[in-house]
């Protein structure tokens, strides 16, 4: 089955705490992103990455680190986080080849709680 | 500035009321527009994409429709497993451009 798999899906830290949000897709996809999610503001992208060993930023990448190493992963790194980023987090993936859909895939979220 | 606004934020449907949601863009390179359903703690689930003025897209009770600077999603007859939020993102360039949502609660 097609997807986008991210680890883990809840998770409660403290402040500080250095944490990683895996995340993999089985797609042969060429992009990937993450993003977070916040009542009433809605996704905002935080990283990008069009291909392996390219990263750019996004609208918040203030207090995120991401690498890609492999085609198929991109975690989210929090080297020191904060309560701010209490938030749901997504990562997606899509295919940028000439012709194809398009589409954002979605992984099912993970919700972090930074205390 | 490229941004995505959708209307209204939320709606009150009572099952078999036909209504509309809104989704409009100022983005410039539109490549594509798209509408997402997501269920509370869950991720985004496509639905449809539409690329140019006129085109329409249906899967059950829901229409997609474009013009040059909105779309709309009609939602027909619908049940209360219809409730949900429904996202509209626009591709300009390489970036996704979403909008906040549109909650949607229908009632038996």
């Amino acid at each position: 089955e097609a997807q986008v798999t991210q680890n883990p899906r809840y998770l409660i830290t403290v402040t500080g705490k250095k944490l990683t949000v895996t995340c993999s897709q089985n797609m042969n996809h060429e992009y990937m992103s993450w993003y977070r999610q916040d009542p009433g503001l809605g996704l905002r992208q935080i990283y990008y990455s069009m291909n392996v060993e390219v990263t750019d930023k996004g609208d918040v990448p203030e207090g995120y680190k991401v690498s890609r190493k492999e085609k198929r992963n991109f975690p989210l790194i929090l080297e020191s986080p904060s309560p701010n980023q209490t938030s749901l987090y997504f990562c997606a993936s899509r295919t940028v080849r000439v012709g194809g859909a398009n589409v954002l895939t979605f992984g099912a979220g993970s919700r972090l709680t930074v205390l | 500035e490229d941004q995505v606004t959708q209307s209204p934020e939320a709606l009150r449907l009572q099952e078999g009321e036909s209504s509309s949601l809104n989704c409009s863009y100022t983005v410039s390179g539109l490549r594509g527009l798209f509408w997402y359903r997501q269920d509370p703690g869950k991720g985004p689930e496509f639905l449809f994409t539409l690329y140019s003025a006129g085109e329409e897209k249906e899967k059950e009770r829901l229409k997609a429709t474009l013009t040059k600077k909105e779309s709309f999603l009609h939602i027909t007859a619908p049940k209360p497993e219809d409730s949900a939020t429904y996202l509209c993102a626009v591709l300009g360039g390489n970036q996704f451009y979403f909008g906040t949502g549109t909650s949607l609660t229908v009632i038996p």
